[in-house]
């Protein structure tokens, strides 16, 4: 699986969008991008998944560019409830379609 | 999304006994579960991937003979920690899919404390 890079950290503020980057520049064609988030102590939650268009549901949207190296995960009205790591993660079938979990991005949301 | 559970949520064993944990998916057939760890401070850890019916298939440096996975049916796989040291002691994860391209949920996780 193509390995991702995003920041450790980044704070935002309650009510406003956190936007979630992550760069993929390796990654193949057949291989989707997902995201979870881990609440303390917790097992983690899925949130999304893309392949290549931009896709919304009711927890956020990503949005994958379109050489599919990098894509941003939008939380689009922040709450405390999200402070949460954020992982990204690249999978495709070469790997037998495991998730591969790197450091991912632990989000502070500041009242 | 689909509901992974996860049992028990917390063990705290004495060292040299052997622990189970039971995860099942409650509203799906779980083709495939993984076993993660994860250490404090640290990002999840692959350990195995079992698919219903076959021998699980452990990632690198995972012990097979410690770390004992059964996946006899299409909604539970247990992993039992045999003979536990406290090194041992750490948050396991169990997640599941439905099909080969599915998305994957987790359960709540176990946190075992060996002593």
């Amino acid at each position: 699986d193509a390995k991702t890079t995003q920041p450790p950290s980044m704070d935002c503020a309650e009510g406003r969008a956190a936007n979630l980057p992550c760069n993929h520049s390796t990654i193949s064609g057949n291989e989707y991008v997902y995201w979870y988030r881990q609440i303390h102590s917790q097992g983690p939650q899925y949130i999304i998944h893309g392949l290549k268009n931009n896709e919304t549901n009711e927890m956020a949207s990503l949005i994958i560019t379109e050489d599919r190296k990098s894509s941003t995960l939008i939380l689009p009205h922040a709450t405390l409830r999200d402070t949460a790591v954020y992982y990204c993660i690249v999978r495709g079938k070469a790997a037998g379609n495991k998730l591969t979990f790197g450091g991912g991005t632990r989000v502070l949301v500041k009242p | 999304g689909a509901v992974v559970s996860q049992h028990p949520s917390r063990v705290i064993c004495k060292s040299g006994t052997s622990v189970k944990i039971e995860c099942r998916s409650l509203d799906f057939q779980a083709t495939t579960m993984f076993w993660y760890r994860q250490f404090p401070k640290q990002s999840l850890m692959l350990m195995a991937t079992s698919n219903e019916g076959s021998k699980a298939t452990y990632e690198q440096g995972v012990e097979k003979d410690k770390f004992l996975i059964n996946h006899a049916s299409l909604t539970l796989s247990t992993l039992t920690v045999t003979s536990a040291h406290p090194e041992d002691s750490s948050f396991y994860i169990c997640s599941a899919r439905e099909g080969e391209i599915s998305e994957a949920f987790f359960g709540q996780g176990t946190r075992l404390t060996v002593v």
